[in-house]
């Protein structure tokens, strides 16, 4: 059984560009959801696709936008990037999108704006 | 909104001694509580989980928590410290909010140390 993935694992960008950082969910998992970790603080909830449609969002402006693919994969884009961007990006998977349920994650990708 | 608050934010303990990481959460309806380890260029792993069947949850590694309603408390315990334990651990919530997810809400985190 193949865990949650994610690529890459590090990124450099600078002001105003965008980035797609992308997640494979575990076998089996139909629901992916997106969390932002900042330096020194716990992960903050982006948002969460399920069966291809956005299930639900945290307190993050438009420029967050995501998508999740006919194989439960996603994708996170950020547009118009700022310095306070610069964090480690979690992906998780789940069995389906009820509360409860356990969330696998993936190592995270590091994204660094200059 | 629900909301967690985990007190300290770096525990030091010696080999072999009791860790006891602290959590209060907040919450307007009954929440699912989490704990998660995250060690160095990792992602999180999770310790053990409350889902309202026993209060007193049993997870991976030793580790275990007790849910009190009375005091809003789900604070983690291991009887032994090893030094494979230490690592940034994350105590979450996660509600029935009626309507889109709402995800896990986490805590800052505590940072464990063992000292030899």
């Amino acid at each position: 059984e193949t865990g949650v993935t994610q690529s890459p694992t590090h990124l450099i960008k600078t002001r105003g560009q965008q980035v797609t950082l992308r997640c494979s969910s575990q076998s089996g998992h139909n629901t992916v959801s997106w969390y932002q970790q900042a330096l020194g603080q716990g992960p903050q909830f982006i948002f969460q696709y399920y069966r291809e449609e956005e299930n639900g969002r945290g307190n993050f402006p438009p420029r967050f936008s995501g998508l999740q693919f006919p194989n439960y994969s996603s994708e996170l884009n950020v547009n118009a990037l700022e310095l306070d961007d610069s964090a480690l990006y979690l992906c998780a998977s789940s069995l389906d999108s009820r509360f409860y349920n356990e969330q696998f994650f993936g190592p995270g990708t590091r994204l660094t704006v200059l | 909104a629900q909301s967690v608050t985990q007190l300290g934010s770096h525990v030091s303990v010696s080999e072999g001694a009791l860790v006891l990481l602290r959590c209060n959460y907040s919450s307007s309806v009954p929440p699912y509580l989490f704990w998660y380890v995250q060690y160095p260029n990792q992602g999180l792993q999770l310790l053990l989980k409350y889902t309202s069947a026993a209060t007193l949850v049993k997870g991976i590694n030793g580790f275990e928590a007790e849910f009190k309603k009375s005091e809003t408390s789900f604070h983690l315990t291991k009887p032994s410290a090893h030094m494979s334990d230490a690592a940034e651990y994350f105590c979450a919530v996660s509600v029935d909010s009626g309507g889109g997810a709402d995800g896990l809400t986490f805590g800052k985190g505590t940072h464990l140390i063992i000292q030899p």
